[in-house]
């Protein structure tokens, strides 16, 4: 079975600065998908960005960007000029890429990390 | 934007009581799922249900749940008797495909067993 670890319960950054969250996996799989949703205190889930695994090239979505390192099963958000609005619960999560699977279609979880933006 | 809709936003109710919880996935959506969060903990999955049948579920989702899209645009997560650890927040969400999307999230029911 699949497991997603989020090793940092807590992080904070100044607004404007620039964070990384820190997001590593296990599975036996070669080709899956990657996520990171966020959490904001209304509990909404928002999907924030997304990598292919078979891609090398690294997902950009405008300031937040991931740092995919398939051989070492990390997956890590990057947050470029910190706003306010950022602070929530950022969950990394996994899916399955193979039809028929076990998982298939199922995200797996990471046990989140709450970011705190200050003023 | 399409939006997945979730009723009640709240709901309370009393131990062994029947709840029904509702969802309205988007419209070309063919995939759907129910997943669940306990208070400070991670989003757990409960089920996925595909072609008008459960395509996986987990160990959570016991006899005390089911799962129905009664008249095709309606999907509803029913817990026939509650007990106070069934208290979560429960997410609908739906997907396009199966392929690189991300699901769509409703905005979650938080359910409180009393």
């Amino acid at each position: 079975a699949q497991t997603v670890t989020q090793s940092q319960p807590e992080m904070s950054v100044q607004e404007a600065e620039t964070v990384t969250l820190s997001c590593t996996y296990d599975t036996s799989e070669s080709d899956y998908y990657l996520f990171w949703y966020k959490q904001p205190p209304s509990r909404q889930m928002i999907l924030v960005i997304r990598q292919e695994a078979y891609k090398q090239q690294n997902a950009t979505e405008n300031r937040f960007s991931v740092n995919f390192q398939k051989a070492a099963k990390s997956f890590s958000l990057k947050i470029s000029d910190s706003q306010l609005g950022d602070a929530a619960m950022y969950f990394c999560a996994y899916r399955s890429a193979k039809a028929g699977g076990t998982s298939y279609g199922k995200l797996t979880f990471g046990q989140g990390t709450i970011l705190t933006v200050h003023p | 934007e399409p939006e997945v809709t979730q009723t009640p936003s709240h709901q309370v109710t009393q131990m062994g009581q029947e709840v029904i919880l509702r969802c309205v996935p988007i419209s070309n959506h063919l995939y759907f799922y129910w997943y669940r969060q306990i208070l400070g903990q991670k989003v757990e999955f409960l089920v996925s249900f595909y072609n008008n049948e459960i395509s996986e579920k987990s160990e959570i989702f016991d006899d005390q749940f089911s799962v129905e899209r009664p008249d095709g645009s309606n999907f509803t997560l029913k817990i026939r008797s509650t007990k106070l650890e069934d208290s979560a927040m429960y997410f609908c969400a739906s997907s396009e495909a199966s392929g690189p999307y991300g699901y769509t999230f409703g905005s979650g029911t938080r359910l409180t067993v009393v």
